[in-house]
């Protein structure tokens, strides 16, 4: 158990449909990194938060956007959603940023599947 | 893009010492080089991390090349529970992995 909890685990929705993924990060952790993994690809950075504020992003479309609340979770919303946004979405945290990024810590992901 | 390069795949004997490479020719001096492993579809697992020294846990060796230009994670005696995706990244603000090498390792 890394300590990173991300809800739901399955998701099923339709195309045009608008969703949330959800992640609580590690005790303590003020970093939040989201990735996409589409099926037998790689990680794909999408976005970096750290303490609330957007650090880095990377190749997020524009109908997805993020956040993360002064309680430090995080929420990622995807919106009019294309069955190429089928997907596992992980998101890790880890304590620092900067220099020495630390050890990331990923939740177990989520599986959202567009019809 | 990442800013690391990696074999796509790689074939090891169970036992035997699994040498994974990893070429990091633009890394700045005070980027570190982490070591990653996915298996399957799980939540990729830290192994290993260094700046300029070689170092080791109860999981993996690390060697970084005097130039930082490349590492080599090390597996003393892989097990076919290795079996995964090993991911080289150079550590920045985004963490960005690339493709990985896939280690297959065989009875």
């Amino acid at each position: 158990d890394s300590g990173v909890t991300q809800t739901p685990k399955h998701l099923i929705t339709a195309t045009g449909q608008r969703v949330t993924l959800r992640c609580s990060p590690r005790s303590g952790d003020l970093s939040v990194y989201w990735y996409q993994q589409s099926l037998d690809q790689g990680l794909q950075f999408l976005i970096h938060y750290y303490n609330g504020e957007e650090r880095a992003k990377g190749n997020i479309l524009e109908r997805f956007s993020a956040q993360q609340f002064p309680d430090l979770h995080s929420e990622l919303n995807l919106s009019s959603l294309e069955l190429g946004d089928s997907a596992l979405y992980f998101c890790a945290s880890s304590v620092t940023t900067g220099g020495n990024t630390g050890e990331l810590f990923f939740g177990e992901g989520s599986r959202l599947t567009v019809l | 893009d990442a800013k690391t390069t990696q074999p796509t795949s790689m074939d090891c004997a169970e036992g035997r010492a699994a040498n994974l490479p990893c070429n990091h020719s633009t890394i700045s001096g005070n980027e570190y080089v982490y070591w990653y492993r996915q298996i399957h579809s799980q939540g990729p697992q830290y192994i290993i991390h260094g700046l300029k020294n070689n170092e080791t846990n109860e999981m993996a060796s690390l060697i970084i090349t005097e130039d930082r230009k490349s590492s080599t994670l090390i597996l003393p005696h892989a097990t076919l529970r290795d079996t995964a995706v090993y991911y080289c990244i150079v550590n920045n603000n985004d963490m960005r992995f690339g493709a990985g090498t896939r280690l297959t390792v065989k009875p």
